[in-house]
């Protein structure tokens, strides 16, 4: 398999619930990143990790947390979500974080995430 | 990084050329010009990007202006496929923290 692939592609979850997405990139990239695309928004950038550290966090609440466990593989656990929080959520890897052109980013196909 | 301008919207003819026009008065002389497009409900796919010569790759060219401050992205054959909203993006050359900052695009529609 190749580029970056995204599981599941479409989850129904309760508030009160717990879930994780997954992410996974065939692409040998150092970064990569959550995205979150609500409803006739543009992107909001989550989370950045790069060589599995986390560079960025960009005031998102506390029940999204990201876990980057190689390079290769990046989640994100959610908990006690909000009907607000509804969206497609994107992942995306790169070869590198900050050096113009080397570090394209290229997305997975997303989770659609619907919660009641 | 520096703010784009595109059209809302853009109908083109199948099998024509599409020209996507994108304003960026503000740019730097360190930040690249990229293009990413979203089909529906998909993920953002990359198709090109530039610093100031024109570039050509296998889905698209990317005209770039002489004062850097507008840039247009061709589809040379447009196809049904290609429906879709594209993004013309402007990042620093040296980045930190990767960001991508996705205005509202142009919705491209092909029609047969």
């Amino acid at each position: 398999e190749t580029g970056v692939t995204q599981t599941p592609r479409h989850l129904v979850m309760g508030m009160t619930n717990k879930k994780s997405l997954k992410c996974e990139q065939h692409l040998g990239h150092n970064a990569m990143y959550w995205y979150k695309q609500s409803a006739k928004k543009p992107l909001e950038l989550m989370f950045v990790y790069s060589l599995e550290e986390r560079v960025e966090n960009n005031s998102v609440p506390s029940r999204f947390s990201p876990e980057c466990p190689n390079s290769s593989h990046l989640f994100l656990h959610l908990h006690t979500l909000q009907p607000e929080d509804s969206a497609l959520y994107l992942c995306a890897s790169s070869q590198d974080v900050g050096r113009g052109g080397t570090d394209t980013q290229y997305f997975g196909p997303g989770t659609r995430l619907t919660v009641l | 990084d520096a703010k784009t301008t595109q059209p809302p919207s853009m109908d083109c003819a199948e099998g024509r050329a599409a020209n996507l026009p994108c304003n960026h008065s503000t740019i730097s002389g360190n930040e690249y010009v990229y293009w990413y497009r979203q089909i529906h409900s998909q993920g953002p796919q990359y198709i090109i990007h530039g610093l100031k010569n024109n570039e050509t790759n296998e889905m698209a060219s990317l005209i770039i202006t002489e004062d850097r401050k507008s840039s247009t992205l061709i589809l040379p054959h447009a196809t049904l496929r290609d429906t879709a909203v594209y993004y013309c993006i402007v990042r620093l050359l040296y980045n930190q923290g990767g960001k991508l900052i996705f205005g509202q695009g142009t919705e491209l529609s092909v029609k047969p």
